[in-house]
């Protein structure tokens, strides 16, 4: 069964430094990995989606199908990226998603 | 925010009462879901439809039921509603993107069972 997995619950940082959220995934099949995005009491927003390789609001995240994982990275965090990110993965095409745990980042002046 | 609103927003209920929570799109798309986000969690799926009429359980579709009569609407009912269902629900729909399916939230309802 396919599951993805977010080791931190919670991660703090001060403005300014790196970022990387990570997220590994267990699926046997071609994954389609999605970041989202959680502000304060507002919906989830989709961030990224690993296939079409962008970059939004700084971040980025690469597939990496030999280690199952696809973290998200930003090279210098700002206090408006404190917030809950959510790693998820479709199985090839499905329209089923599996969610991560979450993990809420917290951006310190 | 892909047309979609859910309905009510906020809603206090007590244990054994019967709740509907409402989620209305207006872009025609054929996939819609339920979802509840708990602390330490993340988001479960409940129930998810694939059209008017078509749905399907989730993960955690035990003490929920769901209806989908108009293409526009998806219904979650708590039959029977237990303090264990205090919790935010959101729903989404999918929409095909470039090269695949992506889900777009409502802004989600907070039910608390007292």
């Amino acid at each position: 069964a396919q599951r993805v997995t977010q080791p931190e619950k919670l991660l703090s940082v001060f403005k300014g430094a790196p970022v990387e959220l990570k997220c590994n995934y267990s699926y046997s099949g071609s994954p389609e990995l999605f970041w989202y995005v959680q502000y304060s009491r507002q919906r989830l927003q989709l961030l990224l989606r690993h296939i079409s390789r962008e970059s939004i609001k700084g971040f980025t995240a690469d597939l990496n199908k030999g280690e199952t994982s696809f973290h998200l990275k930003k090279p210098f965090a700002q206090e408006e990226d404190s917030a809950m990110y959510y790693c998820a993965l479709s199985q090839g095409g499905s329209e089923k998603l599996v969610f991560g745990k979450g993990t809420k980042l917290t951006v310190n002046p | 925010d892909a047309g979609i609103t859910q309905s009510p927003r906020h809603k206090v209920t007590e244990t054994g009462t019967p709740v509907t929570l409402r989620c209305h799109q207006t872009e025609n798309h054929r996939y819609m879901y339920w979802y509840r986000q708990d602390p330490g969690h993340g988001l479960r799926l409940i129930h998810y439809s694939y059209g008017v009429k078509d749905t399907d359980k989730g993960e955690v579709s035990d003490g929920y039921s769901v209806s989908r009569s108009k293409t526009e609407d998806f219904l979650l009912t708590l039959e029977s509603a237990t303090s264990s269902q205090t919790s935010v629900y959101f729903c989404a729909i999918s929409r095909t993107g470039a090269y695949t399916y992506e889900q777009y939230f409502g802004p989600g309802t907070r039910l608390t069972v007292t």
